[in-house]
């Protein structure tokens, strides 16, 4: 069965630091994968995606993430976090399957200490 | 605005009543999907449309949840006699089909509240 775990449910990092939020999957077939981010009482937005190619992608406001197929993995990074990156951010796995859906994590908060 | 839009944004109701939900996904996507998102969770997938059909319901679509995407256009969402636990942000959010399309997008939510 399709599934997303993120094991840090609430993370808090100094203003300027760096940042790793980890995601593992479990997927049958070759996985889609999807971070998003959520602002209090927003919706979700997208900030950075993988399909196939290269296992380093980027994505908006700074932030990548690497695809490790051994590790089932798809950890998120960022050189340099900001105050406005606090926020609840959700890992998903889809796949090109028309009869595919994409599921969440359950998320990751992430607190910014000025 | 070419984003999902999703009407109301807030809904309050007696439990009992039944409520429903509309989502006007971008207009070229094919694909429609609503998800249940209770406080501190991430989005629980209720229903999957591909154009106007239902192809899956999760086993959180009690009976009393209805969900329909008439011509493959937008969608409703239907509760019926609401209970307090259904209390929950609803998200619609819609995408194409094949390779670099299949993102999801995401409307604001309708927030139900069942009093």
């Amino acid at each position: 069965a399709q599934s997303v775990t993120q094991p840090d449910i609430h993370i808090t990092v100094s203003e300027g630091a760096s940042l790793e939020l980890r995601c593992n999957y479990s997927y049958g077939a070759t996985p889609y994968l999807f971070w998003y981010v959520q602002s209090p009482g927003q919706g979700l937005q997208l900030l950075l995606k993988y399909f196939s190619g290269d296992t380093l992608v980027q994505g908006i406001k700074g932030f990548e993430a690497e695809f490790k197929r051994s590790q089932s993995s798809f950890n998120l990074r960022k050189p340099s976090v900001h105050w406005s990156d606090a926020a609840e951010y959700f890992c998903a796995v889809g796949s090109y399957s028309s009869a595919s859906k994409i599921i969440f994590g359950s998320g990751t908060r992430l607190s910014i200490r000025p | 605005d070419t984003g999902v839009s999703q009407d109301p944004r807030h809904k309050i109701t007696k439990r009992g009543q039944n409520v429903t939900f509309r989502c006007d996904p971008i207009s070229e996507h094919n694909r429609l999907y609503w998800y249940r998102q209770t406080l501190g969770q991430g989005p629980e997938f209720l229903t999957y449309f591909q154009n106007e059909a239902q192809l899956e319901k999760s086993r959180l679509l009690s009976d009393r949840f209805s969900a329909e995407r008439p011509k493959g256009s937008f969608s409703t969402l239907e509760i019926q006699r609401t209970e307090q636990g259904d209390s929950a942000m609803y998200l619609c959010a819609s995408s194409g089909e094949g390779q670099g399309r299949t993102e999801a997008f995401f409307g604001q939510g309708t927030r139900l509240t069942v009093v």
